[in-house]
């Protein structure tokens, strides 16, 4: 069965400083990982994917995400972190429903970044 | 840009009652999706639809219904309003066909069953 895991429930990082979000799935057959953003009482934006080819995906508003097969990873990462990018963070991967398939999301990481 | 618009952002209802959660996309997608998130939880598949008049059972049908009337628009039904069913509920929509495609969400409706 298709599944992901979001080790950490809270992420906290000082502002200007990397940031990572980690995600763990596992998958039958080739995996399709998304990563997506919530800001406070809002629905949830779309920021990168991972399909195939390159195993570092650049997303929106910096972010980005390395795929790593043998450790069947795909951690979202930034730079510098900003404190607008305060936000509830959920990585998802693609089910086997219906025809075109679901998303399957983890629980969650908060991300809080302080000035 | 894609828009998903959902009908209300918060309701409140009496246990018992039949709730309607409308959703809309102008972006003319075949798939449309409803999900219940909460804490510690994160968001679970309600039901699904891939076409109009079609739908399919997510992983927690229990206690609600939907409908397609239209292609844009994705209807989810309480019949009998319960408790343990207030939480935010979530619409998306995602083009098809593809198994490549990301889901575009509406803004939610936080549902609270007094």
């Amino acid at each position: 069965a298709q599944s992901v895991a979001q080790p950490e429930d809270q992420v906290n990082v000082a502002e200007g400083n990397p940031l990572t979000v980690k995600c763990t799935y596992s998958v039958s057959g080739n995996p399709y990982l998304f990563w997506y953003v919530q800001y406070p009482n809002r629905g949830l934006q779309f920021l990168l994917k991972y399909i195939t080819g390159d195993n570092l995906v650049k997303g929106s508003y910096g972010f980005e995400a390395e795929f790593n097969k043998s450790q069947t990873s795909f951690h979202l990462k930034k730079p510098s972190a900003l404190v607008s990018d305060s936000a509830l963070y959920f990585c998802a991967v693609r089910g086997r429903r219906g025809s075109q398939g679901n998303l399957i999301f983890g629980k969650g990481t908060k991300l809080s970044v302080k000035p | 840009d894609v828009k998903v618009t959902q009908s209300s952002r918060y309701l409140v209802k009496r246990t018992g009652e039949k709730v309607f959660l409308e959703c809309v996309q102008d972006m003319d997608h075949e798939n449309m999706f409803w999900y219940r998130q909460d804490p510690g939880l994160g968001l679970r598949l309600i039901y699904f639809s891939y076409d109009v008049k079609m739908k399919e059972k997510g992983d927690i049908p229990e206690g609600y219904s939907v409908s397609r009337e239209k292609k844009e628009r994705f209807s989810l039904i309480l019949e009998s309003a319960s408790t343990n069913q207030t939480s935010m509920y979530l619409c998306a929509s995602m083009p098809g066909p593809g198994t490549y495609n990301e889901q575009f969400f509406g803004p939610g409706t936080r549902l609270t069953v007094l």
